[in-house]
């Protein structure tokens, strides 16, 4: 499969706690991108990098949150004392970046976290 | 702000029966009009693409249009399995990399 791979699908935590995500791009795609998507709503954009770069954050992204691409391959995002509003599912997508507009961007399957 | 509004939130369509879905959007200079189908459970797929007024793309029983305000979705003689959540997104030039995106159409196709 070669499309964008997230781990773990699926997380059940409890307040306060610590969580990491893990993204796996496209393989040839150098852009990658978090978002959050609460029940019934669109993603919201969180993050943006290129290469290993983090470019844009959204005002969104508190300081409980941290992503990083280390490689500029795969990137991971952390969710620090986690609350209850932090549940929601987290998508990953990527985009080759090759042109200059850069617009297809292509999702993993999410991360659905609940805290509890 | 830039901002994207879809209507209606939900549609109920007997098989075969066409129908629109609309995206209302104010942008800051548009970079690309986007429309994705979202199953439950499921990251968004990718449908088009649209850059321009006039611009159409279609892709089996579905055909996406753009004007200077709005996109519709136009999905015709449409089969249970196209029952999911369509959304649309929008990039301006506010912004180098993030898509704005809607709330969504949930379509659902009867048998």
């Amino acid at each position: 499969d070669t499309g964008v791979s997230q781990d773990p699908r699926h997380k059940i935590t409890k307040r306060g706690q610590n969580v990491t995500f893990r993204c796996d791009p496209i393989s040839e795609h150098n852009r990658l991108y978090w978002y959050r998507q609460t029940l019934g709503q669109g993603p919201e954009f969180l993050t943006y990098f290129q290469n290993e770069a983090q470019l844009e954050k959204s005002r969104l992204l508190s300081d409980r949150f941290s992503a990083e691409r280390p490689k500029g391959s795969f990137s991971t995002l952390e969710i620090q004392r986690t609350e209850q509003g932090d549940s929601a599912m987290y998508l990953c997508a990527s985009s080759s970046g090759l042109r200059d507009l850069d617009n297809e961007q292509f999702f993993g399957p999410g991360t659905r976290l609940t805290v509890l | 702000e830039d901002q994207v509004t879809q209507s209606p939130e939900a549609l109920r369509l007997q098989e075969g029966e066409s129908s629109s879905l609309n995206c209302s959007y104010t942008v800051s200079g548009l970079r690309g009009l986007f429309w994705y189908r979202q199953d439950p459970g499921k990251g968004p797929e990718f449908l088009f693409t649209l850059y321009s007024a006039g611009e159409e793309k279609e892709k089996e029983r579905l055909k996406a249009t753009l004007t200077k305000k709005e996109s519709f979705l136009h999905i015709t003689a449409p089969k249970p399995e196209d029952s999911a959540t369509y959304l649309c997104a929008v990039r301006g030039y506010s912004s180098a990399s993030k898509i704005i995106f809607g709330s969504g159409t949930r379509l659902s196709i009867r048998p």
